[in-house]
């Protein structure tokens, strides 16, 4: 079946330093990719997101790859702040953004002054 | 501002109650998800739907819990009885499915205590 992998946690930065969360999956076909973001008390809000290979989402500074050829998607943004302290998910889905999703573990990102 | 509305935000209930947890999709999606958030176990998709109609449930213990949408503008998931170890967040969410595909929009969720 289909599953996600995502580094463990908790991982704490300084702010303005550079993040990187390590995300692998396992899918038959081709699937799309999705990192959704949880702040404390809220529900999941979808960070970006990429539909085929070699694509890439970004968004607010975040950025992540589609690799195909290393099944990964992983999350990266080249200056953090304090206000991206949350818990970041990486999910998958068969067709697309409504169909179901699998969910890796999540990462919690800690970033201090 | 569209947003999925999920009602009550937290449930304290004794073990044996009946729960019933209620999500108002986004007006206009065709597809409604619950999932279930702990600790242990990360994420899980408990049922979802389409057009009002169940796609998949398997992830749902059959013999205490039922999903529903009695119509397009609510979707309830009911726990009865409730056992210490459904105590979790469940959320909900919405998006649409078929050629205007969209992301899934997630509630708040309910913080569900069972003692």
């Amino acid at each position: 079946g289909n599953s996600v992998t995502q580094m463990e946690g908790p991982v704490t930065l300084s702010e303005e330093a550079f993040l990187t969360i390590n995300c692998t999956y396992t899918a038959t076909g081709y699937p799309s990719l999705f990192w959704y973001v949880q702040y404390p008390g809220e529900g999941l809000q979808l960070l970006l997101k990429a539909t085929k290979a070699d694509d890439k989402g970004s968004n607010k500074g975040f950025e992540a790859t589609y690799r195909k050829e290393t099944t990964s998607f992983h999350l990266e943004k080249g200056s953090v702040q304090v206000s991206d302290s949350a818990v970041y998910f990486c999910a998958l889905s068969d067709q697309g953004g409504s169909e179901k999703l699998v969910f890796g573990k999540g990462t919690k990102l800690t970033v201090n002054p | 501002d569209a947003r999925v509305t999920q009602t009550p935000r937290d449930k304290v209930t004794e073990m044996g109650q009946e729960v019933t947890m209620r999500c108002q999709p986004i007006l206009g999606h065709n597809t409604v998800f619950w999932y279930r958030q702990t600790m242990m176990q990360g994420l899980e998709l408990l049922a979802y739907f389409r057009n009002r109609a169940p796609l998949d449930d398997s992830g749902m213990p059959k013999d205490r819990f039922s999903a529903e949408m009695p119509d397009a503008t609510l979707a309830t998931l009911k726990i009865q009885p409730s056992e210490p170890r459904d105590s979790a967040v469940y959320f909900c969410a919405s998006g649409h499915g078929g050629p205007l595909n969209t992301e899934a929009f997630f509630g708040q969720g309910t913080r569900l205590t069972v003692v």
